[in-house]
């Protein structure tokens, strides 16, 4: 298959402080990533399309100042969640189509649990 | 619009039981894919099986098998003599055309607890 890192696994941070994650494909190129937020038992939202070179696309209801996507390159998106409250705490999954032959699918990086304190 | 529903929202079976996950979707799109992702308690997501559209063949693949019925928009998934490490959260998902950067649409997830 197609691997994506992420890192931090787990973050703690005070409240009003700002978090920076990393999602990364590991042994393919990715011009798009998507990042998902999932609160405690409930599923995926999507929260934007990451685009390599130009700006991403949030979803209807996301603040886009507050989680800042940069896709600096063609392996690497990062989410900045800015200002972080408590209630930005949650589990962020990010994912990227595979451009591997004979792969037709979005791989999952393993999560980041983000607590704000 | 797309929809992905998944109308149970947690079964427990004991060890070696069967069990049927149901999903069913809804899409104006002719083309389209459909998937079954397992997010085990570490939460990583774990891709199980992608069906495209075209194909409604049923797919079988040791413990696991799924069906997909366009009739009924349903790609149900069963686990046979299921076991304590089936034990996990289940997403059915759903994505238009044939560009794998094409969004993901989720269900709410199906809980499985399999206990001994």
């Amino acid at each position: 298959g197609a691997v994506v890192s992420q890192h931090p696994s787990r973050v703690i941070c005070k409240s009003g402080t700002s978090v920076k994650i990393e999602c990364r494909s590991l042994d393919f190129q990715a011009t798009t990533m998507f990042w998902y937020r999932q609160f405690p038992k409930q599923s995926l939202m999507l929260m934007a399309t990451s685009n390599e070179g130009s700006k991403a696309t949030y979803e209807q209801g996301v603040e886009k100042d507050k989680f800042l996507i940069n896709h600096a390159s063609l392996t690497l998106s990062t989410l900045t969640v800015t200002s972080a409250h408590p209630e930005d705490s949650s589990f962020y999954i990010c994912s990227a189509p595979s451009t591997k032959a004979g792969y037709n699918e979005q791989f999952f990086g393993p999560g980041t649990r983000l607590t704000v304190l | 619009a797309q929809k992905v529903t998944q109308a149970q929202t947690e079964i427990s079976v004991v060890e070696k039981e069967d069990v049927t996950l149901d999903c069913v979707y809804e899409t104006r799109d002719t083309t389209y894919y459909l998937f079954w992702y397992k997010q085990p308690p570490s939460g990583e997501l774990v891709f199980l099986i992608r069906r495209n559209s075209f194909d409604e063949q049923n797919e079988i693949s040791g413990r696991y098998s799924w069906n997909f019925q366009k009739s009924t928009s349903s790609f149900n998934f069963t686990i046979t003599a299921s076991q304590v490490v089936d034990s996990a959260v289940y997403f059915c998902a759903l994505r238009r055309g044939t560009g794998t950067a094409s969004k993901l649409t989720f269900g709410t997830g199906t809980r499985l607890q399999v206990t001994l």
